[in-house]
């Protein structure tokens, strides 16, 4: 079967860094992805890591280790805008275009 | 560039009706997925289509479920009859499918689907 788990909610305040994890287990893999979602709106992408190590993309940096079957995406100096749902999301092959997604953390940030 | 555009964005109806979703991908891409979201199920994969062919309709939930792209630029997915449990939010998402970033989902704004 085809299964990722993230936790369901994680929750910070303002200024500091929370790390989303995400484990997969798919019958294949090519990448992953990262996709946000606030509230009422769609999903949007944030990153990707088809090899292992850390991707930065300014405050938001994605990590991959596929010996491990896991990923994390950290987000630093967290703002109120950056309450969302954040989705890690696997490529499970090369010739096809379809993603498998988690079920989504909902990240709450307070001031 | 417009991004994905899906209509209507809102649809209430009674059990027993038809539904149809719109939807028109971004110029150029060759990939279209709808998705369907709940509270319950989270984001699930309803059918995808690969240059107007559809690839995989696993996700499709039954029979009443039916979905086309007669070309390149847009694409239904039709409830027949529509049933209270299918209320949900239907995203329809377009990627390019070659180029080193392929995979990347653009998402439309979504239909929130209402059956009474």
């Amino acid at each position: 079967g085809q299964s990722l788990e993230q936790p369901s909610e994680v929750t910070a305040v303002e200024g500091a860094i929370v790390q989303i994890n995400c484990t997969y287990q798919t019958s294949g893999f090519y990448g992953l992805s990262w996709y946000q979602q606030h509230d009422g709106g769609a999903p949007t992408f944030l990153s990707y890591n088809a090899l292992d190590g850390l991707e930065e993309t300014g405050r938001f940096s994605s990590f991959l280790s596929r010996s491990d079957s896991y990923g994390y995406l950290l987000l630093q100096e967290l703002q109120m805008k950056d309450s969302a749902s954040y989705f890690c999301a696997v490529i499970p092959n090369q010739a096809g275009t379809a993603l498998i997604f988690g079920k989504g953390t909902t990240l709450s940030v307070s001031s | 560039d417009a991004g994905v555009i899906q209509s209507p964005r809102h649809e209430v109806t009674e059990m027993g009706q038809e539904v149809t979703l719109r939807c028109k991908p971004i110029s150029g891409h060759n990939s279209l997925f709808w998705y369907r979201q709940t509270m319950m199920r989270g984001l699930e994969l309803l059918i995808y289509f690969n240059n107007n062919v559809p690839i995989d309709d696993s996700g499709m939930p039954e029979d009443r479920f039916s979905a086309k792209m007669p070309n390149a630029s847009f694409s239904t997915l039709k409830i027949q009859p529509s049933e209270p449990r299918d209320s949900a939010v239907y995203f329809c998402a377009s990627s390019m499918g070659t180029g080193v970033r392929k995979d990347t989902q653009y998402f439309g704004p979504g239909t929130r689907l209402t059956v009474l």
